[in-house]
């Protein structure tokens, strides 16, 4: 069964200070790692696909890598907008390729 | 262009009354997903639709829960008998194949009393 740990559950940080946060996974074969953002009251907001060990990508102040157990999305010089909860989850390559297994979120709190 | 959208966005009913969630995929997109998101919970995974067939049930918490999907277009979720613990968010997901990048609505917030 495929399974979604993210850490820390909150993270505080304040305006400027870099900081990552982490999603473990285990799956029999991945076939895409996402990251989603969702802000309170509504449905999660689409970021990164990262299909490979060693891929990175980079959106604004965000950049998401992956290892064969783990990926991270790593926050620099983060602004308040990016106060949110973010979501990890993965697909997997055998079966049941269409569905996503879900972490439970980081909350993430940008003080100015 | 438009993206998924939920109705209603909000739902409070009462404990054994039955209750209907509608989605609406972006157009042409021929796979929908259901998910569900209790506090404190990650999304869990209930239906998923490719056109207007249910390859995967699996997770429907029981046969209190049903949805249908009407060609490649509207899905409803229906709760029947509603209980305490069907109180979350319900969202829904689509995707222009089965294994691509999955686009959320809004989710509808049920809240059973």
């Amino acid at each position: 069964e495929d399974q979604v740990t993210q850490s820390p559950e909150a993270l505080r940080l304040q305006e400027g200070e870099s900081s990552s946060l982490n999603c473990s996974y285990t799956v029999s074969g991945l076939r895409g790692l996402f990251w989603y953002r969702q802000d309170p009251g509504k449905g999660p907001e689409f970021l990164f696909t990262l299909y490979s060990a060693g891929e990175e990508k980079e959106k604004e102040r965000l950049k998401a890598t992956l290892t064969k157990k783990e990926s991270f999305l790593h926050i620099t010089a983060p602004k308040p907008e990016d106060s949110a909860t973010y979501l990890c989850a993965v697909q997997d390559s055998g079966g049941s390729n269409y569905k996503l297994t879900f972490g439970k979120g980081t909350l993430l709190t940008v003080n100015p | 262009g438009a993206g998924v959208s939920q109705s209603p966005s909000n739902k409070v009913t009462e404990k054994g009354k039955d209750v209907e969630l509608r989605c609406d995929p972006i157009s042409g997109h021929t796979a929908l997903y259901w998910y569900r998101q209790r506090l404190g919970q990650g999304l869990e995974f209930l239906i998923y639709f490719q056109g207007n067939s249910a390859p995967d049930k699996s997770g429907l918490p029981s046969d209190r829960f049903s949805a249908e999907r009407t060609g490649e277009s509207v899905s409803t979720l229906t709760i029947q008998r509603t209980q305490q613990e069907d109180s979350a968010v319900y969202l829904c997901a689509s995707t222009p194949s089965s294994q691509e990048t999955q686009y959320f609505g809004p989710g509808t917030r049920l809240l059973v009393l």
